[in-house]
């Protein structure tokens, strides 16, 4: 079945407690982006990469980072997360040319920074 | 600056009461508009691209169409599992990021 994972689906951590989701798609996809949904802002681009090796900014990058070491796998990265990342984030990946078919959105992660 | 806004925030339907939800967006260049259906605590699932306007697709119940400012999502003859939050966005015209509107939550009632 096509589809991207994200792991975990919920996490709880402490300020300042490094920490990774992990996101993988199994479709061959070429792009890859994290993005963070908030009530009331709705969902924003964090970081993303057109393919392997080439990862750039989106909206709201402070506090996160990302490597694309592989075609598959995307983790994003919170060196000392804070509060104000606790949110509910979302990878998606796409066939670069975009097409008919969208992004594909992973489960979600429910983050929480206390 | 791209914006997407969504209208109503919320609407209630009665099933088999059809309506239309309400994107209108601005944008540099549109490469592609796109309607996702979210239900809670999941990912957003996508339903439409459009490219251009005069441009209509058809699922089941749910119809969208593009203007050169605005797209309408029309439900026809809703149901119970219609009920969701359906997200607008448009691609950037540098082709790297979807600019989401807030969402339109839909509640169908029997």
């Amino acid at each position: 079945e096509a589809q991207v994972t994200q792991n975990p689906r919920y996490l709880i951590t402490v300020t300042g407690k490094k920490l990774t989701v992990t996101c993988s798609q199994n479709m061959n996809h070429e792009y890859m982006s994290w993005y963070r949904q908030d009530p009331g802002l709705g969902l924003r681009q964090i970081y993303y990469s057109m393919n392997v090796e080439v990862t750039d900014k989106g909206d709201v990058p402070e506090g996160y980072k990302v490597s694309r070491k592989e075609k598959r796998n995307f983790p994003l990265i919170l060196e000392s997360p804070s509060p104000n990342q606790t949110s509910l984030y979302f990878c998606a990946s796409s066939l670069a040319g975009q097409g008919n078919y969208g992004y594909t959105f992973g489960s979600g992660t429910r983050l929480t920074v206390v | 600056e791209d914006q997407v806004t969504q209208s109503p925030e919320a609407l209630r339907l009665q099933e088999g009461e059809s309506s239309s939800l309400n994107c209108s967006y601005t944008v540099s260049g549109l490469r592609g508009l796109f309607w996702y259906r979210q239900d809670p605590g999941k990912g957003p699932e996508f339903l439409f691209t459009l490219y251009s306007a005069g441009e209509e697709k058809e699922k089941e119940r749910l119809k969208a169409t593009l203007t050169k400012k605005e797209s309408f999502l029309h439900i026809t003859a809703p149901k119970p599992e219609d009920s969701a939050t359906y997200l607008c966005a448009v691609q950037d015209q540098a082709g790297t990021a979807l600019i989401f509107g807030k969402g339109t939550t839909l509640s169908v009632s029997s």
